[in-house]
């Protein structure tokens, strides 16, 4: 079975300090990797993903994540947080195959101190 | 284009009554997804249409849930009777027909209060 863990509740920067916001996943088979994040009264808006090719991918908003196949993570990095990424980031996993469910982690928390 | 809609934002029923929730999905997107979060919980899959045919239905809680996608454009998802522990964030996403690597695209979400 899939599973995605997200090991912090609240993960709480000073703005201008990189984040990281971290992800491990268990899949059986390849896994397709995915950041959202959602906003109060939002839904969730994709941030980034890991398919194949090169480890480190870049997305939306300055973040970037690095795919880890030895260590089964994939956190989520900003080298420069902003106030406005204060949010709550959802970690996503599907195996590689058709257009199967998405299976999410609990979230994290991320608030940015001015 | 326009994005996933979600009707209504937010709901709240007595234990006992009927609500349906309605999502109108992006314009030509064949995979329409329904996910429930429980308070402080993880987002949870429910089901799967593949354009108005049911591809997984393998999370939905019992048969007090039951969903359609008649023409395979919108969907409905009737709760009845509502139950308390029924109450969440119920998102609907879509996604292209082709590749499993495409993202999926998520709407604002109905909250669901039963009281």
């Amino acid at each position: 079975a899939q599973s995605v863990a997200q090991p912090e509740d609240q993960v709480n920067v000073a703005e201008g300090n990189p984040l990281t916001v971290k992800c491990t996943y268990s899949v059986s088979g390849n896994p397709y990797l995915f950041w959202y994040v959602q906003y109060p009264n939002r839904g969730l808006q994709f941030l980034l993903k890991y398919i194949t090719g090169d480890n480190l991918v870049k997305g939306s908003y300055g973040f970037e994540a690095e795919f880890n196949k030895s260590q089964t993570s994939f956190h989520l990095k900003k080298p420069s947080a902003l106030v406005s990424d204060s949010a709550l980031y959802f970690c996503a996993v599907r195996v590689f195959s058709g257009n199967t469910p998405l299976v999410f982690g609990k979230g994290t928390r991320l608030s940015v101190i001015a | 284009e326009a994005g996933v809609t979600q009707f209504p934002s937010h709901s709240v029923i007595e234990k006992g009554q009927t609500v349906t929730l309605r999502c109108d999905p992006i314009s030509g997107h064949d995979n329409l997804y329904w996910y429930r979060r429980v308070m402080g919980k993880e987002i949870k899959f429910l089901l799967h249409f593949v354009k108005e045919s049911k591809q997984d239905e393998s999370g939905m809680p019992n048969n007090r849930f039951l969903a359609e996608r008649t023409g395979g454009t919108y969907s409905t998802l009737k709760v009845q009777p509502a139950e308390l522990e029924d109450s969440g964030v119920y998102f609907c996403a879509s996604s292209p027909g082709t590749g499993g690597n495409q993202p999926q695209h998520f709407g604002d979400g109905t909250r669901l209060s039963i009281l």
